[in-house]
C-alpha cells in the first residue's frame, strides 16, 4: 500500500479553470503538508495541517485553498488557474507537527495551458 | 532564519567512483538536517537525517553524511557510485517557528553517473 498517495498524477487544464488535487495518507500521521516544486526544481512549503487545523500558511495566493476533512486527507483546490501555477505539487505527512521526518507522495504535475 | 546552500547544481561522476554532494547550512539554533533524493518523475525519498545525535549519519543505499558544526556543513558522500544513483538530491533543514516544523529545501544537485 502506498503510504502517501496523490491523485491525479498528471493534470492538464486551461487558464481560468478550477481544479483539485487530493492527498491521502495511511500512516496514521497527525500532520500533512503541501509543497510546490517549480520548473527549476525548487521546493517550497505552501500549507500544513495538524489534526485538521491549519498551522502553516505561507504567502500563497488565496486562489489556493486547502481542505482537510479528516487527518488522513488533505486536498488542494485551486481557483482561476494561471500559467504560473504550472508546477509539481507534493503532499507530505509526518507523525506530529514537531521535528519529525516528513514522508512525501509521488507528486502531481499540473500544466496550465 | 534557517537556510541551506547546495554548492553544486550539477555533479558528474563515473560509475564506481566516490560521490560528494556539498551542502552548507545556516541556522540560529541546533539544526535538524536531511538529505532527500528525487529520481526522474518520482517523489521524494528520505536518504538520511541528522537530529543532534551522532555526527556521522548513515543512510540508505550506502550514502552517509557528516555534520560539521565548525564548518556549518552537511556533505553527502558515497564510496562508489552506481548508475541507479543518478537523480536530484536535496539538502534540507528544518525550521520550526512557533513549534511547527517546515522543511527548507536547497536548490538541489543533479547527480549524473556515467559508465
Amino acid at each position: 500500500d502506498t503510504a502517501v498517495s496523490q491523485t491525479p498524477k498528471y493534470l492538464v487544464t486551461q487558464m481560468g479553470n478550477d481544479k483539485s488535487i487530493k492527498c491521502e495518507q495511511n500512516l496514521g500521521h497527525d500532520t500533512m503538508y503541501w509543497y510546490k516544486q517549480d520548473s527549476k526544481k525548487f521546493l517550497k512549503i505552501m500549507f500544513s495541517y495538524n489534526n485538521k487545523e491549519l498551522i502553516i500558511n505561507e504567502t500563497v495566493p488565496n486562489r489556493f485553498s486547502p481542505k482537510s476533512p479528516d487527518k488522513a486527507h488533505l486536498n488542494l483546490h485551486i481557483n482561476s488557474l494561471e500559467l504560473g501555477d504550472s508546477a509539481v505539487y507534493f503532499c507530505a505527512s509526518s507523525p506530529t507537527a514537531g521535528l519529525t521526518v516528513q514522508y512525501f507522495g509521488a507528486g502531481t504535475r499540473l500544466s496550465v495551458l | 532564519a534557517q537556510s541551506v546552500t547546495q554548492l553544486d547544481s550539477h555533479v558528474s561522476v563515473s560509475e564506481g567512483t566516490p560521490v560528494l554532494l556539498r551542502c552548507n547550512y545556516s541556522s540560529s539554533y541546533s539544526p535538524s538536517l536531511f538529505w532527500y533524493v528525487q529520481h526522474p518523475n518520482k517523489g521524494l525519498q528520505l536518504l538520511l537525517k541528522y537530529t543532534s545525535a551522532a555526527t556521522l549519519v548513515k543512510g540508505i543505499n550506502g550514502f552517509e553524511a557528516e555534520f560539521k558544526k565548525s564548518e556549518t556543513s552537511f556533505h553527502l558522500t558515497k564510496p562508489s557510485a552506481h548508475m541507479s544513483d543518478a537523480a536530484e538530491y536535496f539538502c534540507v533543514v528544518s525550521d520550526y517557528p512557533g513549534g511547527y516544523n517546515k522543511l527548507i529545501f536547497g536548490a538541489g544537485t543533479r547527480l549524473a553517473v556515467h559508465p
